[in-house]
């Protein structure tokens, strides 16, 4: 079935080093691949998505990167900072025409100051 | 309106009894979906509305639970003869049209004791 494996779990560093998040997806027909950012007790926020017609894509101190032939994705977080700290989400759309995302189980990121 | 709006925030319950959660989407938003995420765990998708269209109801875990979406806009999401189980937070999302960026609710908080 569909699914969305992402690594690692919990992550911490150092305020301005770089953090990254690796997530692998099953389905090779999908084809959009948000990320978002949800702090403690508050609604997930969509930071940056791409979609399978881009390699990379850059925000600022965010990029994320896909590699379609082998079915991965990564978010990069430059320069971090304590309000960096959070849990992210990785997802990529689902079988159909919905566009129903399937989730990574999620990253705990923690910035130490 | 400003954002996804879910009511209640948090809802307390008794095993067996049922139990209603609102979501009132962007306004103008045609696409509506609902999540759920256990504690710890990413978000796991449940039910998709899309305008007039059949609602894709693939990923609803058992027949307690059901959704309508009236009008094209708000949307219910019932869940009957609950389960100490169904214990999550049930997350609500919409997007101007399906495969669009989604914008999620803070959600419902779900006890059941």
């Amino acid at each position: 079935g569909e699914n969305v494996e992402q690594h690692p779990s919990t992550l911490s560093v150092q305020e301005g080093d770089s953090a990254v998040i690796k997530c692998t997806y099953s389905d090779s027909a999908s084809n959009y691949f948000p990320w978002y950012k949800q702090e403690l007790g508050k609604r997930p926020q969509l930071i940056i998505d791409i979609r399978s017609n881009v390699g990379e894509k850059k925000d600022q101190r965010i990029a994320v990167t896909l590699n379609k032939t082998a079915k991965h994705f990564s978010l990069h977080i430059t320069e971090t900072q304590p309000e960096d700290s959070a849990v992210y989400f990785c997802a990529a759309d689902g079988s159909g025409n919905t566009g129903k995302l399937i989730f990574g189980q999620g990253t705990t990121l923690q910035v130490k100051p | 309106g400003a954002g996804v709006s879910q009511s209640p925030s948090n809802k307390v319950t008794e095993k067996g009894k049922d139990v209603e959660l609102r979501c009132d989407p962007i306004s103008g938003h045609t696409a509506l979906y609902w999540y759920r995420q256990s504690l710890g765990q990413g978000l796991e998708f449940l039910i998709y509305f899309q305008g007039n269209s059949a609602p894709d109801k693939s990923g609803l875990p058992s027949d307690r639970f059901s959704a309508e979406r009236t009008g094209g806009s708000v949307s219910t999401l019932t869940i009957q003869r609950t389960q100490q189980e169904d214990s999550a937070v049930y997350l609500c999302a919409s997007s101007l049209r399906h495969k669009n960026i989604q914008y999620f609710g803070a959600g419902t908080r779900l006890s059941v004791l």
